[in-house]
């Protein structure tokens, strides 16, 4: 079956720190791949996406690069805020194989101090 | 659009009493999913509609939660009886077919049972 593994948490870093948080996946066929964040008190929103080998997702500053040979899609930030403060998951999206779900990583709690 | 609502946004019940949280998902979005977070245990699927029809419930605890979706735009998840460890966080999701497509969150459910 199909499983996405993250780096426990929490992260503490300070501010304009560089940030890496390491997801690597497990599919059957050829998922789409996600990070999602989660502030404080809100649900899950997207972050950025990547639908196919080497894609690079990008949004608000963070990064992630689809690499199929080492089934990872580490996220990346090169100068961290404290308002980037918040839980980050990665998900992945196998159609073919699990229909219309997804499947998220446990979370990784990132805690930027000024 | 007005994204996925969710209510009541917040409730506090005393153990024993039932509870329904209600959900409108994105119109013209065809699955729609039930999730439960907790400091303890993450992010949980309960469970997901495709087209209205409960396609997986494998997530859903034991037979005191059950759910609907009678109609295209309306969802319901019922805890009865509830029990002090349904304390937790119920968002509910939608998304429209597609594996690149991405999964929309409500703000949640904040649910206490004391």
């Amino acid at each position: 079956g199909n499983s996405v593994t993250q780096m426990e948490g929490p992260v503490t870093l300070s501010e304009e720190a560089f940030l890496t948080i390491n997801c690597t996946y497990t599919a059957t066929g050829y998922p789409s791949l996600f990070w999602y964040v989660q502030y404080p008190g809100e649900g899950l929103q997207l972050l950025l996406k990547a639908t196919k080998a080497d894609d690079k997702g990008s949004n608000k500053g963070f990064e992630a690069t689809y690499r199929k040979e080492t089934t990872s899609f580490h996220l990346e930030k090169g100068s961290v805020q404290v308002s980037d403060s918040a839980v980050y998951f990665c998900a992945l999206s196998d159609l073919a194989n699990a229909g219309n779900m997804l499947t998220f990583g446990g979370g990784t709690r990132l805690m930027v101090k000024p | 659009d007005a994204g996925v609502i969710q209510s009541p946004r917040h409730e506090v019940t005393e153990m024993g009493q039932e509870v329904t949280l209600r959900c409108k998902p994105i119109s013209g979005h065809n699955s729609l999913f039930w999730y439960r977070q907790t400091m303890m245990r993450g992010l949980e699927l309960l469970i997901y509609f495709n087209n209205n029809v409960p396609i997986d419930d494998s997530g859903m605890p034991e037979d005191r939660f059950s759910a609907k979706m009678p109609n295209a735009s309306f969802s319901t998840l019922k805890i009865q009886p509830s029990e002090p460890r349904d304390s937790a966080v119920y968002f509910c999701a939608s998304r429209p077919t597609g594996a690149g497509n991405t999964i929309y969150f409500g703000e949640g459910s904040w649910l206490t049972v004391v």
